[in-house]
């Protein structure tokens, strides 16, 4: 099956670093990819929309300054968290949708445990 | 998108069939209902969507009302390998650009020995 690749599967770092997270279709070319925010016991939430080659869309509430996408191919997509704070801890998550226009599933990746100590 | 109603939580003895039921009553007629599973501390795992007819894979059985206002995710043997957080959204077919996908809180599956 349709097979989604995020690295790195978790990361620690200090307060003020910038952490990028790639997500990766490995075997299938991903024109629009998606980008979660998971807090504990809660559920996804989605954050912003990147179809390749063109700018993101960001949900309400998601500062585009913060959380920088790019999606330079239609394999990989990038999330940049930009001087990450204590509160930008959380679980990321990547999703991508085989194909074009129609009703294919999203298939996400096995997400990325972020730590700002 | 349509929202959806899930129970929070259910138990299923293992070997047996569990069934999840989801409302979207608010469902529109081209919204397809998707069904996906996070096991803890990894990502959703899709597992099977329609739009009218009922669907098999091998996964589990995707049972849809003939109003499509609810639906009902059947795993036909339960195992202990199937405890998860099983969502069910809906949303509309994929036009470009962009697509607003909204997930529940989803019923958490306890599979018990």
């Amino acid at each position: 099956g349709a097979v989604v690749s995020q690295h790195p599967s978790w990361v620690i770092c200090k307060s003020g670093t910038s952490v990028k997270i790639e997500c990766r279709s490995l075997d299938f070319q991903a024109t629009t990819m998606f980008w979660y925010r998971q807090f504990p016991k809660q559920s996804l939430m989605l954050m912003a929309t990147s179809n390749e080659g063109s700018k993101a869309t960001y949900e309400q509430g998601v500062e585009k300054d913060k959380f920088l996408i790019n999606h330079a191919s239609l394999t990989l997509s990038t999330l940049t968290v930009t001087s990450a704070h204590p509160e930008d801890s959380s679980f990321y998550i990547c999703s991508a949708r085989l194909g074009g226009r129609g009703n294919q599933p999203q298939h996400f990746g096995d997400g990325t445990r972020l730590s700002i100590l | 998108d349509a929202k959806t109603t899930q129970p929070t939580s259910m138990d299923c003895a293992e070997g047996r069939a569990a069934n999840l039921p989801c409302n979207h009553s608010t469902i529109s007629g081209n919204e397809y209902v998707y069904w996906y599973r996070q096991i803890h501390s990894q990502g959703p795992q899709y597992i099977i969507h329609g739009l009218k007819n009922n669907e098999t894979n091998e996964m589990a059985s995707l049972i849809i009302t003939e109003d499509r206002k609810s639906s009902t995710l059947i795993l036909p043997h339960a195992t202990l390998r199937d405890t998860a957080v099983y969502y069910c959204i809906v949303i509309l077919p994929y036009s470009g650009g962009y697509q607003k996908v909204t997930f529940g809180t989803g019923t958490k599956l306890q599979v018990i020995p």
